[in-house]
């Protein structure tokens, strides 16, 4: 049973390109909630999703960024148009169930540098 | 003031020592979960909590619900115990929304 799979692990972006981070959870859980963390800051909270909907989105910058995670597939971070400030590592985590995040296994997280 | 303060921010210690790890919170919470980074890698869970102590190993974790405070503590001390050990709280009221602590840099030198 492989663990939350993240990729890409490194990723570099110019400034006004759009980065995509995926985030395949683990086998038979279908909730994953998405962290940033930034240079020296600690992680914080960006969204939580279920199959086909946002739970939560209410630590998502409210331009530039969205979140999905489709019927099948992983779940994708969307941040268009990045500026230098998006450079941070964007961790993913799943859990099984609803009130469950405490018991969320997370990935190895992606690093985003933006030039 | 942040719902989550650790102390120390950055810890070095000889193999062997024990360590502690302290986290104090300002909220009511339902939840408190300890974590460790690795350089470079990924977030490992290694203790939830709600109340009392747990122990796995040479790490021990407790929580003092009343005074709203953890302490992760390590004995023997390892240099692969090196890493960043956070904290991080589940509110009360159903959130699912987990609030860290900026974490402990922890350095064990042989």
């Amino acid at each position: 049973n492989a663990g939350v799979m993240q990729n890409p692990r490194h990723l570099v972006r110019r400034r006004g390109q759009e980065a995509r981070l995926r985030c395949s959870p683990m086998k038979g859980h279908s909730h994953v909630y998405w962290y940033r963390q930034l240079p020296e800051e600690g992680l914080k909270f960006m969204v939580y999703l279920q199959k086909e909907n946002i739970i939560d989105e209410s630590g998502m910058p409210k331009e530039r960024f969205s979140a999905e995670f489709p019927k099948e597939g992983p779940s994708i971070l969307r941040i268009q148009q990045v500026v230098r400030g998006d450079s941070a590592a964007y961790f993913c985590a799943s859990s099984p169930s609803r009130g469950a995040v405490t018991e969320a296994f997370f990935g190895q997280g992606t690093r985003l540098t933006v030039v | 003031k942040n719902e989550v303060e650790q102390s120390p921010q950055n810890l070095t210690a000889q193999e062997g020592e024990f360590i502690t790890i302290n986290c104090s919170y300002s909220v009511g919470i339902s939840a408190l979960h300890w974590l460790q980074q690795h350089p470079g890698g990924g977030i490992v869970s290694l203790f939830m909590l709600s109340s009392g102590k747990k122990k796995h190993g040479r790490l021990i974790a407790t929580i003092n619900i009343q005074e709203k405070h953890s302490s992760l503590h390590i004995t023997a001390s390892h240099p692969r115990d090196s890493a960043v050990y956070i904290c991080a709280l589940l509110a009360q009221g159903g959130s699912e929304k987990l609030v860290f602590g900026k974490g402990t840099k922890l350095t064990v030198n042989p």
